[in-house]
C-alpha cells in the first residue's frame, strides 16, 4: 500500500517553461488537494478536488491548473513557470473533506521545484 | 481572516524532558477541528494529534497531549519524555466543520523543535 505518491521529487525549471506534477493515491479517496510550502510558512492550498472530474480553487490558485480525470490521480500544471513558484509542493488525499473521527489527510512526500 | 499563530519559531528541549509548543488561532466559528502535524527533515507531513472543538476533554496520543482552551482559542502541544526522533518542524492547523471547508486546512508557520542528547 503506497498511500500518496508524488512524481517527480525534484525539478528545476527555467522561467517560462511548463511542467506537470503527478499525484497518485491508492486508497480510493474522494478528495485530493495540492498545497505549496514556502520557507517560514505553513502549507497553503492551491487547488482541490472533491471527486473525479471536479476541481476547485484554493487559497493561492493563480498560475496553476489542475485536472482530475481519474479518481486516483490529481495533476498540477504550471503553464509558464515563474521564480515566485519556487516552492515545495505537497499532494494530499482524504476520504471526506474535513477532519473527523475516522479520517485524516494523507500527504505525499513533496516535490521540490526550483524556477530559475 | 482565519489565522493560526505559532509564536515560537524555534524551541529546544533536553532528551527525556518535557516541552510545550504554543498555538493560537482566530475564527468566529464554533465547530472545527484542530491538528498538530510533524514534519521531519524527510518532508513527510505526519499527523501527531487531533482535537474536536466540541470536546472539552484534551486529546492524548502516547507522549503527546494538548491543552485546548476554546474560549482563549489556544491549542498547545505538550511532548513528554522527549526523544531524538521528535526533532522536527511542528505545524498547528485547523479546519472548519462544515461542507464548504473542502479541506482548507489553515496552517501556522511552524515551530522548529530541536532535541539535545
Amino acid at each position: 500500500n503506497a498511500g500518496v505518491t508524488q512524481t517527480p521529487k525534484f525539478r528545476v525549471l527555467k522561467t517560462g517553461q511548463s511542467m506537470t506534477l503527478l499525484c497518485a493515491q491508492d486508497m480510493n479517496h474522494e478528495y485530493m488537494y495540492w498545497y505549496r510550502q514556502d520557507p517560514g510558512m505553513g502549507l497553503r492550498l492551491i487547488h482541490y478536488s472533491v471527486g473525479e472530474g471536479t476541481t476547485a480553487k484554493g487559497e493561492v490558485p493563480d498560475g496553476y491548473n489542475v485536472s482530475r480525470l481519474k479518481k486516483q490521480n490529481f495533476l498540477l500544471g504550471l503553464e509558464s513557470a515563474a521564480p515566485s513558484q519556487t516552492s515545495v509542493y505537497f499532494c494530499a488525499s482524504s476520504y471526506s473533506s474535513q477532519g473527523g473521527m475516522n479520517e485524516k489527510l494523507f500527504f505525499g512526500s513533496g516535490t521540490q521545484l526550483s524556477v530559475l | 481572516a482565519q489565522t493560526v499563530t505559532q509564536s515560537q519559531p524555534e524551541m529546544s528541549v533536553q532528551e527525556a524532558e518535557t516541552v510545550t509548543l504554543s498555538c493560537t488561532y482566530d475564527t468566529s466559528e464554533s465547530d472545527y477541528y484542530l491538528f498538530w502535524y510533524k514534519q521531519p527533515p524527510s518532508r513527510q507531513m505526519i499527523l501527531v494529534i487531533r482535537q474536536e472543538a466540541y470536546k472539552q476533554q484534551n486529546a492524548t496520543e502516547n507522549r503527546f497531549s494538548v491543552n485546548f482552551q476554546k474560549a482563549a482559542k489556544s491549542f498547545s502541544l505538550k511532548i513528554s519524555d522527549s526523544q531524538l526522533g521528535d526533532a522536527a518542524m511542528y505545524f498547528c492547523a485547523y479546519i472548519l466543520n462544515y461542507g464548504g471547508s473542502q479541506g482548507n486546512l489553515i496552517f501556522g508557520k511552524g515551530t522548529k523543535l530541536s532535541v539535545k542528547p
